[in-house]
């Protein structure tokens, strides 16, 4: 099974800022890594997929990259509703199912 | 526009069983990849299963595997998941997620229902 890890577990910010959170897997994706934000209380929002394609929807202040085992999910000009939780995701390895990252919660400063 | 509902959630004995329903809209289930999410409180996230809209095929983690049952109802356009022998592990939201579609490069989750909360106690 491939594990992901994400790094840092909790990253603290503040409005307006710059960050990049990481995302590592135990063997090669490919490219085959998706991003999700989880805001407290409400289900997980896909925000990018393909490594580095957003999603419909997801702002021009989220980009990524990467590929193989490690990637990078940046968020450009930090906004209130940018602080959540965010979890990367492999779908490379099929079946037996999905794996995630343990999560990276953006928390304010 | 795609919507993913889920119900039946609730809180049940230890041993007991409960059936989950994910209704659709905007698609088929006869033609859609859905995946079941769970979440335990405080705690990430957790694939537990999976079906095939194109050949039926079902897959799940071994937390569930022999407990836990996928299921489709196309007259009501909507997945199951009929969950036996619960453990108070088992106490989690439960999401049902729509793939972006079948080939490996659109595994993805795309769309997400608002969950279900289980409580095993």
């Amino acid at each position: 099974e491939i594990v992901m890890t994400q790094s840092p577990a909790t990253l603290s910010a503040s409005p307006g800022e710059r960050v990049t959170l990481s995302c590592r897997a135990s063997e090669s994706v490919r490219s085959y890594l998706a991003w999700y934000q989880q805001i407290a209380g409400q289900a997980p929002r896909l925000l990018i997929y393909g490594a580095y394609t957003r999603a419909s929807g997801t702002p021009a202040r989220f980009s990524a990259s990467g590929s193989g085992t490690e990637f990078t999910l940046t968020i450009s000009g930090l906004q209130s509703e940018d602080f959540a939780v965010y979890y990367c995701q492999q779908y490379s390895s099929w079946p037996p199912g999905y794996t995630f990252g343990q999560g990276t919660k953006l928390e304010i400063k | 526009e795609v919507q993913l509902v889920e119900s039946g959630g609730g809180l049940v004995q230890p041993g007991g069983s409960l059936k989950l329903s994910c209704a659709v809209s905007g698609f088929s289930v006869t033609t859609s990849e859905i995946t079941w999410i769970r979440q335990a409180p405080g705690k990430g996230l957790e694939w537990i299963s999976y079906i095939s809209a194109i050949d039926g095929s079902k897959y799940y983690a071994d937390s569930v595997k022999g407990r836990f049952t996928v299921s489709r109802d196309n007259g009501n356009n909507s997945i199951l998941l009929q969950m036996n022998s619960l453990r108070a592990d088992d106490t989690a939201v439960y999401y049902c997620a729509k793939r972006g579609g079948a080939s490996v490069t659109r595994r993805f989750l795309e769309f997400w229902g608002q969950g279900t909360l289980v409580t095993v106690s």
